[in-house]
């Protein structure tokens, strides 16, 4: 039905909290993949789950994000004390399969660490 | 190191003329390129792709054009309308190697002027 949602749109959290992003896929979809948008630059990919096995996190920039998709449709980004340098869109994108190219995002949570 | 380049930030364009967006990469991996439309506060949207077998892809007012042995792609809005005007982030994809995450340019924002 509908499209790639994510909750919530905007975020601020003060340093040190931490924070957990949400992701619906569109129903079906078996590829989950997670950006990180900074100002003024294009997204940058973080990690990515087909169904509930992360197969790639190697671009989760430390030890803590933590992505999960326990049961291979909504999944979480979670973010551990918090940093300034954290602070950035986070877009969440599904595809049909793993051998979809297009893939389609959702509106993005836009994290503000102050 | 970046390895897929948007080098024009900005670009402006009279109604009606032909917005031309260019993008260059240099992993000569990528087998599929794409083109995303994002308006502010609104994830990316797909737009058209190619693949490196072909040079040419049409839909509708959007052609991209590929050149693998420039290793350049661009993209072709005729006529320009005034809700084209967004960011444009040109995307590249090397599925064949596995590799399933997009990675994007900076991104071009076109202005349409009416």
């Amino acid at each position: 039905g509908a499209g790639v949602s994510q909750s919530p749109r905007y975020k601020v959290a003060k340093r040190g909290q931490d924070v957990a992003l949400r992701c619906d896929p569109i129903s079906g979809h078996v590829s989950l993949f997670w950006y990180q948008q900074a100002l003024g630059q294009g997204p940058e990919f973080l990690t990515y789950f087909q169904n509930e096995a992360q197969l790639d996190k190697s671009g989760l920039p430390s030890d803590r994000f933590f992505a999960e998709r326990p049961e291979g449709s909504v999944s979480t980004l979670k973010i551990q004390r918090t940093q300034q340098e954290d602070s950035a869109v986070y877009l969440c994108a599904s595809s049909r399969d793993r051998r979809s190219y297009e893939q389609y995002f959702g509106p993005g949570t836009r994290l503000t660490v102050t | 190191d970046q390895q897929v380049k948007q080098n024009s930030p900005s670009l402006s364009v009279q109604e009606g003329r032909i917005s031309i967006l260019n993008c260059d990469y240099t992993n000569s991996m990528f087998d599929y390129f794409l083109w995303y439309k994002k308006y502010p506060a609104e994830g990316p949207t797909f737009l058209i792709s190619i693949s490196s077998i072909k040079d040419k892809n049409e839909d509708g007012r959007f052609t991209v054009f590929l050149n693998k042995s420039a290793k350049h792609l661009s993209l072709h809005i005729v006529p320009s309308q005034p809700g084209d005007s967004a960011v444009y982030f040109c995307a590249a994809s090397a599925l064949s190697s596995g590799n399933t995450p997009l990675v994007f340019g900076k991104g071009t924002r076109l202005s349409v002027i009416a």
